[in-house]
């Protein structure tokens, strides 16, 4: 089971912001995940990174950015705050070896409330 | 387009009886199923997963069962318990992805006593 950590739990933040949502894993997994929930809704993928210095759009447009210097940290940034961006974000990780590739292993999550 | 279809939003049963969870996907080209549990204010906790090859896998009290020709999957939860409620997300990949899942809207499981 992977060690995966997220902070802050929750933010409520004013409009136009800059904010930072913080993600780190202990496992060593080369995989890592960003994923936005809305209540009742499904999770949608924003942000991807197979690697170090990698880093791929999901299949949900976001105006987040991400970056990876480091295996174990994959931090998401909005650089403007908006209320359309209260949500709750998940981040996730997964190793790389044979079919187990594809389970991931999520944080618990931020909750973000834009005002 | 929803590629992976949860269609009971709820479901409520009693405690030490089955509880069936349901999953159905569109994309042919999936081949590796994952359900997951979420509490509520917490992330996802993986709890069992199926690749296409087989058709049913087995933990403890759950089962996942795959019916490929109807691209229709369950979890079966037996027997269930109070700690078992929650949201449950039914999730598929398919082999070049680069391991992105594709999630359901959740079931959520009201276990009474």
């Amino acid at each position: 089971e992977a060690d995966i950590y997220q902070t802050p739990r929750y933010l409520v933040i004013g409009t136009g912001k800059k904010i930072t949502l913080e993600c780190s894993q202990t496992m060593g997994h080369d995989k890592m995940y960003w994923y936005q929930q809305d209540p009742g809704m499904e999770l949608h993928l924003i942000h991807y990174s197979y690697g170090v210095n990698s880093t791929e759009k999901g299949d949900l447009s976001s105006e987040s950015t991400v970056s990876r210097i480091r295996t174990e940290h994959f931090p998401l940034t909005l650089e403007s705050a908006r209320p359309s961006h209260t949500s709750q974000y998940l981040c996730a990780s997964s190793d790389s070896t044979g079919r187990s590739t594809d389970t991931q292993y999520f944080g618990p999550g931020t909750r973000l409330t834009v005002l | 387009d929803q590629q992976v279809k949860q269609n009971s939003p709820s479901l409520s049963v009693q405690e030490g009886r089955i509880s069936i969870l349901n999953c159905d996907y569109t994309n042919s080209m999936f081949d590796y199923f994952l359900w997951y549990k979420k509490y509520p204010a917490e992330g996802p906790t993986f709890l069992i997963s199926i690749s296409s090859i087989k058709d049913k896998n087995e933990d403890g009290r759950f089962t996942v069962f795959l019916n490929k020709s109807a691209k229709h999957l369950s979890l079966h939860i037996v027997p269930s318990q109070p700690g078992d409620s929650a949201v449950y997300f039914c999730a598929a990949s398919y082999t070049g992805t680069a391991s992105k899942l594709t999630f359901g809207t959740g079931t959520r499981l009201q276990v009474t006593l």
